[in-house]
């Protein structure tokens, strides 16, 4: 069964860099677009960055372009998110979650919190 | 890019039915049939109930379904359980630079 587990998370001072992993499991994991989605504490859903199976297209929102990298490790069947700069609206619960038919979200892994605070 | 609209809450008894809307333009919801709906348990993550507007992944009970009408899609719940009581966000694709949006979310309370 597909699993994804992310890990990485944890309290960053404002400014500071973060990177986040997500281990895949239990699909192919070199033939599909991944992506990470955030959720502040409360809050609703937000898209954070999108990725395709080969890493040759990488797309981010405004709120997080120029600060954040989306990259992936085919040959470990790992998803990563670079966070430079960070700011205490990045608080969030971080998901993975695998490309579905094609612009939706069809497994999520359980999260990680990252906490921005001085 | 604003979140797409829905309902702050909505509420059924067991056994009925109750419909959840998701309000966007035409440059995300209304001018693609890319909207998906997903619910969520406190806690817990995300779980994809719809995708495509109307389709439904294995596994996903067929009390769930999913309509869109010009720049508003639809997520009904048949039969609610007391298992429904869960936050429910539909996203949609965009063709802003932001791709992917999703809705303000809506708590679904069974009375």
């Amino acid at each position: 069964q597909v699993q994804l587990v992310e890990s990485g998370g944890g309290v960053v001072q404002p400014g500071r860099s973060l990177r986040l992993s997500c281990a895949a499991s239990g699909f192919t994991f070199s033939n599909y677009g991944m992506h990470w989605v955030r959720q502040a504490p409360g809050k609703g859903l937000e898209w954070v960055a999108v990725i395709s199976h080969d890493e040759s297209n990488k797309y981010y929102p405004d709120s997080v372009k120029g600060r954040f990298t989306i990259s992936r490790d085919n040959s470990k069947n790992t998803l990563y998110l670079q966070m430079n700069s960070l700011r205490p609206e990045d608080t969030a619960v971080y998901y993975c979650a695998k490309r579905g038919a094609l612009f939706d979200f069809d497994y999520w892994g359980q999260g990680t919190l990252v906490t921005v605070s001085s | 890019q604003s979140a797409l609209t829905q309902p702050a809450s909505v509420s059924g008894s067991p056994g009925q039915s109750i419909t959840i809307s998701c309000t966007g333009i035409s440059s995300d919801v209304g001018g693609y049939n890319y909207v998906s709906w997903y619910q969520q348990h406190p806690g817990k993550a995300p779980k994809l109930l719809i995708y495509d507007v109307i389709n439904r992944p294995s596994g996903v009970s067929n009390r769930f379904s999913g309509s869109k009408s010009g720049n508003t899609a639809s997520l009904t719940i048949s039969g609610l359980q007391a298992e429904d009581e869960a936050d429910y966000y539909c996203s949609s694709y965009t063709s802003s630079s932001t791709q992917y949006v999703f809705g303000t979310g809506t708590k679904v309370t069974v009375l």
